[in-house]
């Protein structure tokens, strides 16, 4: 899997939109990147997960830069319960069905 | 409610003794995870099952580890002479072949 790097934590306003970055410089062509998000005290949640080209779902967007060595993931109106760590994972399609890397991951704050 | 369960929720044990932890997929699910997270980082795979075999395990998976899915549906994960390095939260997740994984709200490990 490509190593991601992301914050380790952002603020966001209530209704704003969060814009969470990762970088994944290293990705290969065969790797998608996959988001989970962790709410406190609960395991974790599949959000999104593209190749290349940009996906939205009821839950976020994912930004893929055309170099795809970095992403995006977009909440347009972020509530006070998407205060969660949001991970980012590069990995092969064939591998996220066996195992998921997950890193240290972005702790969201969405205040009111 | 249909999603991944697991129980106990929480267990508290002694430096030595042996606990036993359960986790029901999603039924229509043939693929099943072990993770391990400790406090402030992000979950670690232990092992994965594809209905009853077990087809990966990690390093992390020391002898004294041990799961099992014997008729490819619910699952266990017991630990012998638990140590204090055990304490950690024990997740499960559940995926239908390679789609995206469901987890469990998670067993927490306090180890005496």
């Amino acid at each position: 899997d490509a190593k991601t790097t992301q914050p380790p934590s952002m603020d966001c306003a209530e209704g704003r939109a969060a814009n969470l970055p990762c970088n994944h410089s290293t990705i290969s062509g065969n790797e998608y990147v996959y988001w989970y998000r962790q709410i406190h005290s609960q395991g974790p949640q599949y959000i999104i997960h593209g190749l290349k080209n940009n996906e939205t779902n009821e839950m976020a967007s994912l930004i893929i830069t055309e170099d795809r060595k970095s992403s995006t993931l977009i909440l347009p109106h972020a509530t006070l319960r998407d205060t969660a760590v949001y991970y980012c994972i590069a990995t092969p399609l064939w591998n996220a069905g066996n195992m998921l890397t997950f890193g240290g991951g972005t702790r969201l704050m969405v205040k009111p | 409610d249909t999603g991944v369960s697991q129980d106990p929720r929480h267990k508290i044990t002694k430096r030595g003794q042996n606990v036993t932890f359960r986790c029901d997929p999603i039924s229509e699910h043939n693929r099943l995870y072990w993770y391990r997270q400790t406090l402030g980082q992000g979950p670690e795979f232990l092992t994965y099952f594809q209905n009853e075999a077990q087809l990966e395990k990690s390093r992390l998976l020391s002898d004294r580890f041990s799961a099992e899915r014997p008729k490819g549906s619910f699952s266990t994960l017991e630990i012998q002479r638990t140590e204090q390095g055990d304490s950690a939260m024990y997740l499960c997740a559940s995926s239908e072949g390679r789609n995206e994984q469901f987890f469990g709200p998670g067993t927490r490990l306090t180890v005496l």
